[in-house]
């Protein structure tokens, strides 16, 4: 079965430090890999996407993310961490099959940066 | 949020009663979703619309329905058949992008609704 992980429910990080949300995949073919950001009582927001090329993509706020292949993991990472970070954080996946729009969802990583 | 509304932002519904929530993009964009948050759930995808005047099934379609008359408008009714839809809904759009092709497409997401049944 084709699915998302986000292994842990929550982390914690000290303002100032490096964060890193875990992801890792699993489905057949070559992915496209998504990183959103929710704040309470709010839509989604999207943060970065991979598609192809550079493993490392950057995108808003000073996030990025490395796709690793081998380790079937897209990682979310920050240098330094903000209290305004604080939010829940999904990663999703996309099989990359012509029309396909369906996106596979992680089930959410709570991170709470304290000052 | 920008370009995706969603109305109304909390909605309170008495058992036995349909409500239909709206959404409305003025993206331009060809595909409309509707997704179903609960806590600890993560998103569950309910139906989506890659064109007007069509609609497919998601993952949790039962009791819910959703018409696609118009490009920009993908409105969800919430029937008396979902036995349990007190939940954040949440609707996004997604267009092609610049020399890509459907599956490499954005979702982007509306403010959310909060329906909770009485």
């Amino acid at each position: 079965a084709q699915s998302v992980a986000q292994p842990e429910d929550q982390v914690n990080v000290a303002e100032g430090n490096p964060l890193t949300v875990k992801c890792t995949y699993s489905v057949s073919g070559n992915p496209y890999l998504f990183w959103y950001v929710q704040y309470p009582n709010r839509g989604l927001q999207f943060l970065l996407k991979y598609i192809t090329g550079d493993n490392l993509v950057k995108g808003s706020y000073g996030f990025e993310a490395e796709f690793n292949k081998s380790q079937t993991s897209f990682h979310l990472k920050k240098p330094s961490a903000l209290v305004s970070d604080s939010a829940l954080y999904f990663c999703a996946v996309r099989l990359n099959a012509g029309n396909n729009r369906k996106l596979i969802w992680g089930l959410g990583t709570s991170l709470a940066v304290n000052p | 949020d920008g370009g995706i509304t969603q109305s109304p932002k909390y909605l309170f519904r008495k058992e036995g009663q349909n409500v239909t929530l709206s959404c409305e993009q003025n993206l331009n964009h060809d595909a409309m979703y509707w997704y179903r948050q609960d806590p600890g759930q993560g998103l569950r995808l309910i139906y989506y619309s890659q064109i007007v005047n069509d609609f497919q099934k998601g993952d949790i379609a039962e009791g819910y329905s959703v018409s696609r008359e118009k490009k920009e408008s993908f409105p969800l009714t919430v029937t008396s058949a979902q036995k349990n839809p007190t939940a954040f809904y949440l609707c996004a759009s997604s267009g092609r992008e610049s020399g890509g092709h459907p599956s490499t497409d954005t979702q982007y997401f509306g403010p959310g609704t909060r329906l909770t049944v009485l």
